[in-house]
């Protein structure tokens, strides 16, 4: 199995300045055929399902705030909040769809400082 | 857009078997380019996918090695839903049990949830 490793697993920023979340892969997720990488982002509020936020590594999903913005290749990857708000407290996941089972990281927190 | 909507009981004894059901609207379960997911949230585990079902052509299914053997997801073609069937849980299969689409192909993401059952399993 593909193993995701988030980091931190928690991080306190302060409103308008940016987060960083960062996903290791234990193995590459790019598909050198097609020159993708099978990663994709999700937000997870209290008490809600996970929300698709990015796919292909960096791709927004329609109605994403383009705050919100994914790079990386291979086994390293990043998520980037360019300017936190308040609705972006929540906690975040990777996820692998590179090879089954499908994976995900552990979660990073994001909490206002 | 797709709605997932899920329904089963919340508490189930242990060495029993555990039913959940997602109804679909907004897409068919025997759509070609779509595939039926089941994933699961616990503290101790994370998120973690169980399986899948989609059909091209004829109907496939695949578990993950976690749960192989003890799992099923169906469809009801005749409702526009399916299931997922856990066999012998114990109280560490006590997780937020959610459904979810992913597209054909390579698009293996989840682009739409239905909205969790916290299933406990206790005597």
């Amino acid at each position: 199995d593909i193993v995701m490793t988030q980091s931190p697993d928690s991080l306190a920023v302060s409103l308008g300045e940016r987060a960083t979340i960062n996903c290791k892969s234990s193995q590459t997720v790019l598909y050198t055929s097609n020159n993708k990488n099978y990663l994709a982002w999700y937000q997870q509020k209290p008490g809600q399902p996970p929300k698709l936020l990015i796919y292909w590594a960096s791709i927004r999903e329609s109605g994403v705030p383009d705050r919100f913005n994914g790079s990386g290749s291979g086994t390293d990857f990043t998520l980037t909040i360019s300017s936190l708000q308040a609705e972006d407290v929540a906690v975040y996941y990777c996820q692998q769809y590179y090879s089954t089972p499908w994976t995900f990281g552990q979660g990073t927190r994001v909490e206002i400082k | 857009q797709v709605q997932l909507q899920q329904s089963g009981p919340g508490l189930v004894k242990p060495s029993q078997t555990l039913s959940l059901t997602c109804a679909i609207s907004g897409d068919s379960v025997s759509s070609n380019s779509a595939a039926w997911n089941w994933i699961r949230q616990s503290p101790s585990r994370g998120l973690e996918w169980l399986g899948r079902t989609y059909y091209r052509s004829k109907w496939y299914s695949d578990y993950a090695v976690s749960v192989k053997g003890r799992i099923t997801i169906n469809p009801d073609t005749s409702k526009n839903q399916f299931s997922l069937q856990l066999n012998s849980v114990t109280p560490e299969d006590t997780a937020v049990y959610y459904c979810a689409i992913s597209r054909d192909g390579s698009r293996q993401y989840f682009q739409y949830w239905g909205q969790g059952t916290l299933v406990t399993v206790s005597s």
